[in-house]
């Protein structure tokens, strides 16, 4: 089975700082993605990555950024965390074709 | 534009009914595909179903089967025998053509012993 690991499953942080939210796939998939959930907006896409340092904005890329050096990991970076950052954070990976997600287990981040 | 919508914030249901939990979707693309999560409180995401578009069936998933009707654009997920491990939040999802997948807003259910 393909696994998606995400680094923390509980993150607490102080405004200003940067925040790194790390995400390691093992099946070998080209395409991963970062998305932010928060009651009564669903998943929304951050950036997703279709290969090792390309990226992509999703539809709130706005105070985030993201790394892919290698294929296998795909970091989301709060460059200065904010409060409205307080959120759930769902890594996933995909191959192409008709696939759906594997997602990681979540990381909730708490900006204070 | 692609679009999809799950109108029932919440839902209950009694141990041993059946529950529809509805999605209904909107794209220009001809290829698409359908696809239903769960997310139990613990927060991971757990694949359920897939339909294609394209697909002359239903899709059934052991408890779970997939109520597509495609005129409509709806794809309604229909859970058999709820059981207390049903309680969860669940997403339909959007897939068109590319590599974005599109997520309604989630429906909570709770089953009732």
């Amino acid at each position: 089975d393909v696994k998606v690991t995400q680094s923390s499953r509980y993150l607490v942080k102080r405004t200003g700082e940067k925040v790194f939210l790390e995400c390691v796939q093992d099946m070998d998939h080209e395409n991963m993605f970062w998305y932010r959930q928060d009651p009564g907006l669903g998943l929304r896409l951050i950036y997703f990555s279709y290969d090792v340092k390309m990226k992509e904005k999703g539809d709130i890329p706005e105070g985030y950024s993201v790394s892919r050096e290698k294929k296998e990991r795909f970091s989301l970076i709060l460059e200065s965390a904010s409060t409205n950052q307080t959120s759930m954070y769902l890594c996933a990976s995909r191959w192409w074709g008709r696939d759906g997600y594997t997602f990681g287990s979540g990381t909730r981040l708490t900006v204070v | 534009a692609q679009k999809i919508t799950q109108t029932q914030p919440g839902m209950f249901v009694q141990e041993k009914e059946a529950v529809t939990l509805d999605c209904t979707y909107d794209t220009s693309d001809p290829s698409y595909g359908l696809f239903w999560y769960k997310q139990p409180s613990s927060g991971e995401m757990i694949f359920l179903i897939y339909q294609g578009s394209y697909d002359q069936q239903n899709a059934t998933e052991g408890r779970y089967s997939l109520n597509f009707q495609k005129a409509r654009k709806s794809a309604n997920l229909v859970i058999s025998a709820s059981q207390l491990g049903d309680s969860a939040m669940y997403f339909c999802a959007l897939l068109p053509p590319g590599n974005q997948f599109y997520f309604g807003t989630g429906t909570s259910l709770t089953v009732i012993p």
